[in-house]
């Protein structure tokens, strides 16, 4: 089974705090996406790496950044958090082609 | 137009009676369409995914794709209570875009 680990379940910051969220999977995936959720607005794809050291924005890059520097590990950074990135953040994976997300269990990031 | 759209519900069927789930998508060019779940709190689950034209059975689940119509629909036979999540259609554009779209998703309640 594939198995997409995100670093931390919940997580609470001050605004302008610098942020990471750390993804890693385990099925040697070349894609790998950020998405956030939230009510009423659905999945919203923040970034996406489709290789080591490639990214590509989303649809609501503003305010984030991204890093991959290992096949397995995505990362996701808030360079000056605020309110408005309280959110719950999804890592996810998949092999080129047709395949299937393969989500992490969320990451919910509150920042006050 | 949103490149995804799903009615948002809530949709509440009777246990045992059959939910039908709709989504429409605006690229012609899409190739592949994909249902999740996603229970509260929780991250998204692989349904079925639905490439041709047709219908695709599994169990109680049923896709099916229209492509002229842009019309992929998730049918639930035998409802039952633990059918009762907010359910996700994605879409990926065309060949060689490796990422997902996802609608806002529809809120499912099964009445026992």
């Amino acid at each position: 089974d594939v198995k997409v680990t995100q670093s931390s379940r919940y997580l609470v910051k001050r605004t302008g705090e610098k942020v990471f969220l750390e993804c890693v999977q385990d099925m040697d995936h070349e894609n790998m996406f950020w998405y956030r959720q939230d009510p009423g607005l659905g999945l919203r794809l923040i970034y996406f790496s489709y290789d080591v050291k490639m990214k590509e924005k989303g649809d609501i890059p503003e305010g984030y950044s991204v890093s991959r520097e290992k096949k397995e590990r995505f990362s996701l950074i808030l360079e000056s958090a605020s309110t408005n990135q309280t959110s719950m953040y999804l890592c996810a994976s998949r092999p080129p082609g047709d395949s299937p997300l393969h989500f992490g269990n969320g990451t919910r990031l509150t920042v006050t | 137009q949103k490149e995804v759209e799903q009615n948002s519900g809530p949709l509440s069927v009777p246990e045992g009676a059959i939910a039908s789930l709709n989504c429409t998508y605006s690229d012609r060019g899409s190739q592949s369409f994909f249902w999740y779940r996603q229970y509260s709190g929780k991250s998204p689950e692989l349904i079925m995914f639905i490439y041709s034209n047709g219908d695709k059975e599994d169990g109680r689940f049923t896709a099916q794709l229209n492509k002229a119509s842009q019309y992929v629909s998730l049918l639930i036979r035998d409802s039952q209570p633990s059918d009762s999540a907010t359910y996700l259609c994605a879409v990926r554009s065309n060949f060689g875009n490796e990422k997902l779209t996802f609608g806002t998703g529809t809120r499912l309640t099964i009445i026992p």
